[in-house]
């Protein structure tokens, strides 16, 4: 158990509709990142938060967009969604997150969102 | 941004050194060389990190040569359950997951 949480574990929905992927950091974590990783695909950097504000950005979509909250949990939310869009989205929280070197990412349990 | 490459897939035996290479050869100096596992359906777990030399724990060994510009990442006698997918990464902003090394352990 890597401490980090992810919810919901699953999630199915419908194309054109909009869902919040939610995560929770380690205890003291102020980084929070998601990824995208499609069936057998690796794993996409979409973005990252650092203590409630944006850090650095990836291969995030328009139609995608997400927050860190002042309790540093983060949500992610999907909208307009795809067929392309269905895959595991997992949360990663680290202490810094600061571009140190030295990072290192703790991933949550992920969740998969199949769009019909 | 720093590029990782490394081998797509490899395959071994119960009870075996697995040695799997990662080249990086525009590492930044302040990066540090980072070691991820992932199982099917699950999220990538950290296995090792280092700067440089040697860095061993209970579950492998990394070696980098002094230009750093590549690191080995060493798994002891490997068992089925190794069998998954091995990131090497690099630190710093916009953390750039390559393909990974697929490592098929076979009975």
């Amino acid at each position: 158990d890597s401490g980090v949480t992810q919810t919901p574990k699953h999630l199915i929905t419908a194309t054109g509709q909009r869902v919040t992927l939610r995560c929770s950091p380690r205890s003291g974590d102020l980084s929070v990142y998601w990824y995208q990783q499609s069936l057998d695909q690796g794993l996409q950097f979409l973005i990252q938060y650092y203590n409630g504000e944006e850090r650095a950005k990836g291969n995030i979509l328009e139609r995608f967009s997400a927050q860190q909250f002042p309790d540093l949990h983060s949500e992610l939310n999907l909208s307009s969604l795809e067929l392309g869009d269905s895959a595991l989205y997992f949360c990663a929280s680290s202490v810094v997150g600061g571009g140190q070197g030295q990072e290192t990412q703790y991933f949550g349990p992920g969740t998969r969102l199949l769009v019909l | 941004l720093a590029k990782t490459t490394q081998p797509i897939s490899m395959d071994s035996y119960e009870g075996q050194e697995v040695n799997i290479t990662c080249s990086h050869n525009n590492i930044a100096t302040n990066d540090y060389i980072t070691w991820y596992q992932q199982f099917p359906s699950q999220g990538p777990r950290f296995i090792i990190q280092g700067y440089k030399t040697k860095v061993t724990n209970e579950v492998a060994s990394l070696f980098i040569p002094a230009d750093r510009k590549s690191s080995t990442l060493s798994l002891p006698r490997v068992s089925l359950s190794d069998t998954a997918v091995y990131y090497c990464l690099l630190g710093g902003f916009k953390t750039i997951f390559g393909a990974g090394t697929r490592l098929f352990v076979k009975a």
